[in-house]
This record gives C-alpha cells, sequence and structure tokens, in this order.
C-alpha cells in the first residue's frame, strides 16, 4: 500500500520559516494537499492541490511537490501556526494521509 | 456556511455494532462525494471510507472493508457510517470530511464522535 513519510516533529523560532516535507514514490505525480489540526480541534485544509489556498487561509503558507516530496512552507510563523500537519494524497482510489508533523514555534 | 454535525457515537462491545451520522447542511449535499476519517487518541487521521455524490460507488479501507458500511440519504442531508464487528482498534474519533470538487481535497470537516470499543 503506498505510504507518505512526515518527520515527527519540525521547530521553528517566530518568524522563521518552516519547511515540512512529506514523501512518496513519485509523489510529485499525483496532487497533495496539506491539513492543520490544532488541539481538540478538527482538522482545516490550509493547501490543496500542491501549491494553492483555500479562501482564509494567510499567505503564508505555502505548498511545492514535485520528484517524491511534496513541502508545505510557513514564512513568518506566528505562535497561532503550532499544530499538527499532515499531509495527503490519493492512489487507487483511496486516501491517505501522512504520519503528521508536530510543529513546535519556540 | 457549511456544517457537518457527527452524531451516534458512544461506547460498544467488542464484536458490536453501532452506525454513526453526520448531518450536513449549507450546501447542496447531493453533489458532493464525502467521507469518513478517524484519528485514534494522540495519533495520527487514518482514512475510513468513501462515498460518491448519489451513493452507487464506495471505496473503504482495507482495514475496514467487509466490516464497515458508507451509505448516505440525500433527501435528509445525512451521511452514515455502520460498524459491524467492531474491535478495540476501531476506538477512535470519527470525522465525517466534505471532498472539496474536482481537487481531491476534503474541504470541510465536522467535529467528530468519539467511538470506544471496549468490554
Amino acid at each position: 500500500s503506498y505510504e507518505l513519510t512526515q518527520p515527527p516533529s519540525v521547530s521553528v523560532s517566530p518568524g522563521q520559516t518552516a519547511s515540512i516535507t512529506c514523501s512518496g514514490d513519485k509523489l510529485g505525480d499525483k496532487y497533495a494537499c496539506w491539513y492543520q489540526q490544532k488541539p481538540g480541534q478538527s482538522p482545516v485544509l490550509v493547501i490543496y492541490q500542491d501549491l494553492k489556498r483555500p479562501s482564509g487561509i494567510p499567505e503564508r503558507f505555502s505548498g511545492s511537490n514535485s520528484g517524491n516530496t511534496a513541502t508545505l512552507t510557513i514564512s513568518g510563523t506566528q505562535a497561532m501556526d503550532e499544530a499538527d500537519y499532515y499531509c495527503q494524497a490519493w492512489d487507487s482510489n483511496t486516501v491517505v494521509f501522512g504520519g503528521g508533523t508536530k510543529l513546535t514555534v519556540l | 456556511e457549511v456544517q457537518l454535525v457527527e452524531s451516534g457515537g458512544g461506547l460498544v462491545q467488542p464484536g458490536g455494532s453501532l452506525r454513526v451520522s453526520c448531518a450536513a447542511s449549507g450546501f447542496t449535499f447531493s453533489n458532493y462525494w464525502m467521507h469518513w476519517v478517524r484519528q485514534d487518541p494522540g495519533k495520527g487521521l487514518v482514512w475510513v471510507s468513501r462515498i460518491n455524490s448519489d451513493g452507487s460507488s464506495t471505496n473503504y479501507a482495507d482495514s475496514v472493508k467487509g466490516r464497515f458500511t458508507i451509505s448516505r440519504d440525500n433527501a435528509k442531508n445525512t451521511l452514515y457510517l455502520q460498524m459491524n464487528s467492531l474491535r478495540a482498534e476501531d476506538t477512535a474519533v470519527y470525522y465525517c470530511a466534505r471532498e472539496s470538487y474536482g481537487s481531491g481535497s476534503l474541504d470541510y470537516w465536522g467535529q467528530g464522535t468519539l467511538v470506544t470499543v471496549s468490554s
């Protein structure tokens, strides 16, 4: 079965750029999307179709996808961005999630 | 405003059955594919199942295939997940989510309902 691999944790200082990767076989041939989940809340879509932002998502969130890796980049990271982030792609009519990355802003 | 409200979670014994529901509002429910995603407490997201807009096509994760059934009632704007032969490892918060038309992403999620399988 298809797998997406994310680092368990990433740390960033306020105002700096955070990058969260998601790796999968030929992931660049698929669309990737990203979700943010804060403690006790439901996931929120922050990036879809590799690099598009839903309305209401700040411009500091951006995405890319090439080769075997998709990347979520948060520029000028704020304390409110501290959360778990999950990548997602499709494989054979099933949805696959990465294991999640805990972003710590310190 | 799009709203998805799950209900029906609770405590069930191993081997038992439970049906969870998701009431949709604020959009034309019958136009959208819908999903169930679960999350073990403190763990990651796990996709469970998907149903197309008219209910004629479904897909399941291997872990629930043959035990869970997804369905919908477009007249009632409601999505269902019938869970049979429940196991301890099915314990999780179950979210319903709407698939964004044409993008393959899940653009709206409910608040989730907790299912606990324990004796």
